[in-house]
């Protein structure tokens, strides 16, 4: 069946460095759509990217993605961390179905 | 104007208790979601609906009834609360299914003693 992996559950950054958060998947569908949602504390879960476009890079908010179809990935990555980005950010799978899977998301702590 | 909203935001009960959560959206859409959220384990999906009088079993269905009144409304029921079932809720919206955005409501935190 359809699946989500993040492996990095915590990630602890130093203000200023880049970010990167990794995220691979499968399902047997050529046409999925992806999707990277951020989740501030004491806020909504709320789309951050998305794409169904293989090699095409994907940006907002200063963070960018690009799905690559033939090794399943879609790694969010940003140049430069800010506090402000300290979240839970979950990757996302939509395929042939009516719903998403979520991955187990990964905790970015951005520190000064 | 918040367009996904949830009622109680907090709830606590006991072991063996009835509880009912309760969904609402004004986004005009299709699909409504129940997740619930754990460290260690994500958004994990527990029922949705494509409509009124519509439901689907999700990821983690046991102990969870749910039902959609109307195109607006969706409730999660659970009949004998278990700790196990103590949890952030959040219902969501969307307007095609596993292919567009979602819209989350701020959650429910559910406590079981």
């Amino acid at each position: 069946g359809d699946s989500v992996t993040q492996k990095e559950g915590l990630v602890t950054l130093t203000e200023g460095l880049p970010v990167m958060l990794n995220c691979t998947y499968q399902t047997i569908y050529s046409n999925a759509f992806l999707f990277w949602y951020v989740h501030y504390l004491n806020e909504s879960p709320r789309l951050l990217l998305k794409s169904s476009t293989d090699n095409k890079r994907t940006e907002h908010q200063g963070f960018h993605a690009t799905l690559h179809k033939s090794s399943s990935s879609f790694h969010l990555q940003k140049s430069s961390a800010q506090l402000s980005d300290s979240a839970l950010y979950y990757c996302a799978l939509g395929s042939s179905g009516n719903k998403l899977i979520f991955g187990i998301g990964t905790l970015l702590s951005v520190k000064p | 104007e918040a367009a996904v909203t949830q009622s109680p935001r907090n709830k606590v009960t006991v072991t063996g208790g009835n509880v009912t959560l309760s969904c609402r959206q004004t986004n005009s859409h299709n699909y409504m979601y129940w997740y619930r959220q754990d460290t260690g384990h994500g958004l994990r999906l527990i029922h949705y609906s494509y409509g009124a009088g519509n439901l689907q079993i999700g990821d983690v269905p046991d102990g969870y009834k749910a039902t959609r009144t109307t195109q607006e409304d969706f409730f999660l029921l659970l009949e004998l609360a278990s700790p196990s079932q103590t949890s952030l809720y959040f219902c969501a919206s969307s307007d095609a299914g596993g292919r567009a955005e979602q819209f989350f409501g701020p959650g429910t935190r559910l406590t079981v003693l």
